[in-house]
C-alpha cells in the first residue's frame, strides 16, 4: 500500500520569505502522480501543483515549485516570496496512474505566514 | 464554470440520528469521490464512483454508511445511525477521469453530540 509522510506538523515564516515543505512517500509503482493541495480555513482543498513521475523536470506554478527526487521518493514544495494568503494547511498526495485510483494524503503541514 | 458543490456546510445532530450529505460534481466529470477528514489529519477515501458505479467502497463502513450516485451525476452520502466518532469533515471531489486531478468541494462539517 502507498503511504505519504509529512514530517513537519507546523511551520511559520515571515512574509516574503521562502519556505520549503517536505514530503516523502512509499510505493513500488513506477508510474504515478504527486500533488500538493492547499486547504485554507474555508476547508476547500485547492490544487497547488502537480508532478508526473515520468517527468524529470520539476513542476513550477508561479511562486510554487517542487523538488521531485524519484529515487529518494521525496517531493518537497517550495513557496517563494510567501504571502499572507499562503497561510493554510498543505497536503501532499499520491495517485497511482493505474489500479486503485484514489488520492493518498499525508497528515498535512500547517503553514503560517506572519506579517 | 461552477465547482463542486456540497450541502449542507455544517450539520449538528444527536447520536443515533440519521444524516445525509449532498454533492453536485463539476459538469462532465465521470469520477466522484467521498472523503472523510478527521481533525488534524489528511482526507481518507470512503467511496469512489465511475459514472453511476461504485468501483471502490472498501473503506466505507457499510453497516451504517450508504451512498448513491443518481444517473452518474449528483451523489448522496448517508449515515444511519450516526455515532460520536463520525464527527469529521466530509469532502466530495470529482475528476474527469480517475487518473486526472481531483477538484474538491468545501465539505460538510458534521458534529455528532
Amino acid at each position: 500500500a502507498q503511504t505519504v509522510t509529512q514530517s513537519q506538523p507546523e511551520m511559520s515564516v515571515q512574509e516574503a520569505e521562502t519556505v520549503t515543505l517536505s514530503c516523502t512517500y512509499d510505493t513500488s509503482e513506477s508510474n504515478y502522480y504527486l500533488f500538493w493541495y492547499k486547504q485554507p480555513p474555508s476547508r476547500q482543498m485547492i490544487l497547488v501543483i502537480r508532478q508526473e513521475a515520468y517527468k524529470q523536470q520539476n513542476a513550477t506554478e508561479n511562486r510554487f515549485s517542487v523538488n521531485f527526487q524519484k529515487a529518494a521518493k521525496s517531493f518537497s514544495l517550495k513557496i517563494s516570496d510567501s504571502q499572507l494568503g499562503d497561510t493554510a494547511m498543505y497536503f501532499c498526495a499520491f495517485l497511482m496512474s493505474q489500479g486503485a485510483q484514489k488520492l493518498v494524503f499525508g497528515q498535512g503541514t500547517r503553514l503560517t505566514i506572519n506579517p | 464554470e461552477a465547482g463542486v458543490v456540497q450541502s449542507p456546510r455544517y450539520k449538528i445532530i444527536e447520536k443515533k440520528q440519521p444524516v445525509a450529505f449532498w454533492c453536485n460534481p463539476i459538469s462532465g466529470h465521470n469520477t466522484l469521490y467521498w472523503y472523510r477528514q478527521n481533525l488534524g489529519q489528511g482526507p481518507e477515501l470512503l467511496i469512489r464512483y465511475e459514472n453511476e458505479e461504485a468501483v471502490d467502497d472498501s473503506q466505507l463502513p457499510k453497516d451504517r454508511f450508504s451512498a448513491e450516485r443518481l444517473k452518474g451525476v449528483d451523489s448522496t452520502l448517508k449515515i444511519q445511525p450516526a455515532e460520536l466518532g463520525d464527527s469529521a469533515v466530509y469532502l466530495c471531489a470529482s475528476s474527469f477521469y480517475s487518473n486526472t486531478e481531483a477538484f474538491f468541494g468545501q465539505g460538510t462539517r458534521l458534529t455528532v453530540v
